[in-house]
């Protein structure tokens, strides 16, 4: 069974760009969330997907936003990317409770440099 | 507001010494769920347990064990006879809702185990 995929592994964007990562959740889930993990701030919950809904939203500017699609595969983009942007970009999938469920499985992440 | 400490930054240790990693959680919520998260170097967030706020049962699974204390907010983690294997980053988080994927993380403590 296929685990979570992110895609690409690695980014290397300049300040100003946009950015769009992309999570394959494990098949069968309909639920995907993504979090974003900076040495400073740690963990931090930006949003979650569930039947191409945004069922949940975390504490982040405008300039992030997502998407999932009806194979549940989800993205989400970045705009004006500023330094501070850098970071791990965690994707996590589970069928349908979330990862407050228990149940839900994480990506290897998107690690994305800001130069 | 929640909030999650994990004291320790890093802990060293040698092989097959036992280690307890301490996670210290404020909530105001009458019912929430406490979880362990281990991050090894490939990235990805490993799920360990959930536990909920009535449940203060004790638990033990394999070499790890976890203490729950209510009474002193704590939800520490022992890993008994530690293996190199065992050397990652390990978080502590909190959610006030299992339905929830707002998991509210400390900023973990890495252990290192030296064979």
């Amino acid at each position: 069974k296929a685990g979570v995929t992110q895609t690409p592994r690695y980014l290397i964007k300049t300040r100003g760009q946009q950015v769009t990562l992309s999570c394959s959740p494990i098949s069968g889930h309909r639920s995907v969330s993504w979090y974003q993990q900076t040495p400073g701030q740690g963990l931090q919950f930006l949003f979650e997907y569930f039947s191409e809904t945004q069922r949940n939203k975390g504490n982040f500017p405008g300039r992030f936003s997502g998407r999932q699609f009806s194979n549940s595969r989800s993205e989400m983009n970045v705009s004006t990317l500023e330094l501070g942007d850098s970071a791990l970009y965690l994707c996590a999938s589970s069928q349908t409770g979330g990862v407050g469920s228990g149940e839900a499985f994480f990506g290897q992440g998107t690690r994305l440099t800001v130069v | 507001a929640q909030k999650v400490t994990q004291a320790q930054t890093e802990i060293s240790v040698v092989e097959k010494e036992d280690v307890t990693l301490d996670c210290v959680y404020e909530t105001r919520d009458t019912t929430y769920y406490l979880f362990w998260y281990k991050q090894p170097p490939s990235g990805e967030l490993v799920f360990l347990i959930r536990r909920n706020s009535f449940d203060e049962q004790n638990e033990i699974s394999g070499r790890y064990s976890w203490n729950f204390q209510k009474s002193t907010s704590s939800f520490n983690f022992t890993i008994t006879a530690s293996q190199v294997v065992d050397s990652a980053v390990y978080f502590c988080a909190l959610t006030r809702n299992s339905g929830y994927s707002t998991l509210t993380f400390g900023k973990g403590t890495m252990l290192l185990v030296s064979p």
